[in-house]
């Protein structure tokens, strides 16, 4: 059974560009989050997604946007990006009626922002 | 707002040696706690969990047992390997099935044959 997809696995940009994130869940897996994890703070949540609605926001500006398709792979656009958005940016998905306590990651998606 | 505390790492030791790796919590009600654990060049997984006062999380040699009167849940292992060498991540959930999960910073453990 594959594993979380998460693509890619760098990126490299300059500030103010924007910057789309991609997340494959495992098979039969709905519900999606993400988190952003950086030396400084650890992981950080950003958002939810089950059956293509956000569930649940951590505190990020508006600038940290998503969204889930109806097969349920996930998508994270950061627009504007700035210096401090470079992070390991990591998804997670979670079986429906685990209520979300066992968490499947991916490798996560490398950011950096120059 | 909740939050996890663990010990700064990084912690090293010996084939062999007794691991303890401290977590403490801050929440309101009664969340579940966790360990995660990173291996290098993996994703994140689930170690072991406890969901009420005086549980006992357990999995591959690993305990932590969530004690509500110290709001703490310490990982701890009798006899470490080289192949346990990973970042340990301590976390907490509140709200159900509702609620996300909100990490510790993470302990850096290097184990040295």
């Amino acid at each position: 059974k594959a594993g979380v997809t998460q693509t890619p696995r760098y990126l490299i940009k300059t500030r103010g560009q924007q910057v789309t994130l991609s997340c494959s869940p495992i098979s039969g897996h709905r519900s999606v989050s993400w988190y952003q994890q950086t030396p400084g703070q650890g992981l950080q949540f950003l958002f939810e997604y089950f059956s293509e609605t956000q569930r649940n926001k951590g505190n990020f500006p508006g600038r940290f946007s998503g969204r889930q398709f109806s097969n349920s792979r996930s998508e994270m656009n950061v627009s504007t990006l700035e210096l401090g958005d470079s992070a390991l940016y990591l998804c997670a998905s979670s079986l429906p009626g685990t209520g979300g306590e066992k968490l499947f990651f991916g490798s996560g998606t490398q950011l950096s922002v120059l | 707002g909740d939050s996890v505390t663990q010990m700064e790492g990084p912690v090293t030791l010996s084939e062999e040696a007794f691991l303890t790796i401290n977590c403490t919590y801050t929440a309101t009600g009664y969340p579940s706690l966790f360990w995660y654990v990173q291996y290098p060049g993996e994703g994140l997984q689930l170690l072991l969990k406890a969901t009420k006062a005086d549980d006992k999380g357990s999995n591959k040699g690993f305990e932590a047992t969530y004690r509500k009167e110290t709001t703490s849940f310490h990982l701890e292992k009798g006899s470490v390997q080289v192949s346990d060498s990973a970042v340990y991540f301590c976390a907490l959930k509140n709200g159900g099935s509702q609620g996300n999960l909100i990490f510790g910073k993470g302990t850096k453990l290097s184990v040295k044959p």
